[in-house]
């Protein structure tokens, strides 16, 4: 199976700086990696898919860029509501895995 | 609004069953595959399956193929996820969610339910 691996494991920032959360798989999955946002004790939300596509409703500053094993999620300007935690996920092999995530706090 | 209602919370015996529920409403029941992802304590995500809603067709993840099985009613516009001789390692949150597109699969999920916990302990 493929194994995703985000870094850092916890990244500290303050409010109005970028955040950039990393992904490396352990085999190429091209394009096929999505970004979820769950923030404790809520359901995951789908950020982006697809390496950079924007799901619906999600706000401009959320982007991804990537490709092959190599994938960034980049938050321009936190917001308060950003600081929680972000997981990876790939659909190129079965079965469909997930990063172990990246905490993104204050 | 699309919505996904899953069952209550359970606490099972270690080598019993359980069988979670997520009734699916606001949306077109059988245009979109249904996944199962769980979520243990303070840990990450874990994805089980999925179900093609409108053939019953299913995919497991190997880890739990001969543990799980997904099926649907399509009158009630529900899915079911059992599983079978529970661990203690099978404590987790179960999530039911529906895949992001309707003309085709893309297996990422954009619509959760809330969870359903299950605590499996003697």
């Amino acid at each position: 199976e493929i194994v995703l691996t985000q870094s850092p494991a916890t990244l500290s920032l303050s409010p109005g700086e970028r955040a950039t959360l990393s992904c490396r798989a352990s085999q190429s999955v091209s394009s096929y990696l999505a970004w979820y946002q769950q923030k404790p004790g809520q359901t995951p939300r789908l950020l982006i898919y697809d390496a950079s596509n924007r799901a619906t409703g999600i706000p401009a500053r959320f982007s991804g860029s990537g490709s092959g094993t190599d994938f960034t999620l980049t938050i321009s300007g936190l917001e308060p509501e950003d600081f929680t935690f972000y997981y990876c996920q790939q659909r190129s092999n079965w079965p469909l895995t997930f990063g172990g995530g990246t905490k993104v706090e204050i | 609004q699309v919505q996904l209602v899953q069952s209550g919370a359970e606490v099972k015996k270690p080598g019993a069953s359980m069988k979670v529920s997520c009734k699916a409403s606001g949306y077109t029941f059988t245009a979109y595959y249904m996944h199962w992802v769980r979520q243990a304590p303070g840990q990450g995500l874990e994805w089980m399956g999925w179900i093609n809603p409108n053939t019953g067709g299913t995919n497991y993840a190997q880890k739990f193929q001969d543990r799980v099985t997904m099926t649907r009613d399509t009158s009630i516009s529900t899915t079911y996820m059992e599983l079978s001789r529970l661990r203690s390692d099978d404590t987790a949150v179960y999530y039911c969610a529906r895949d992001l597109y309707d003309s085709g699969p893309r297996f990422y999920m954009d619509v959760w339910g809330k969870g359903t916990s299950v605590t499996v302990s003697s």
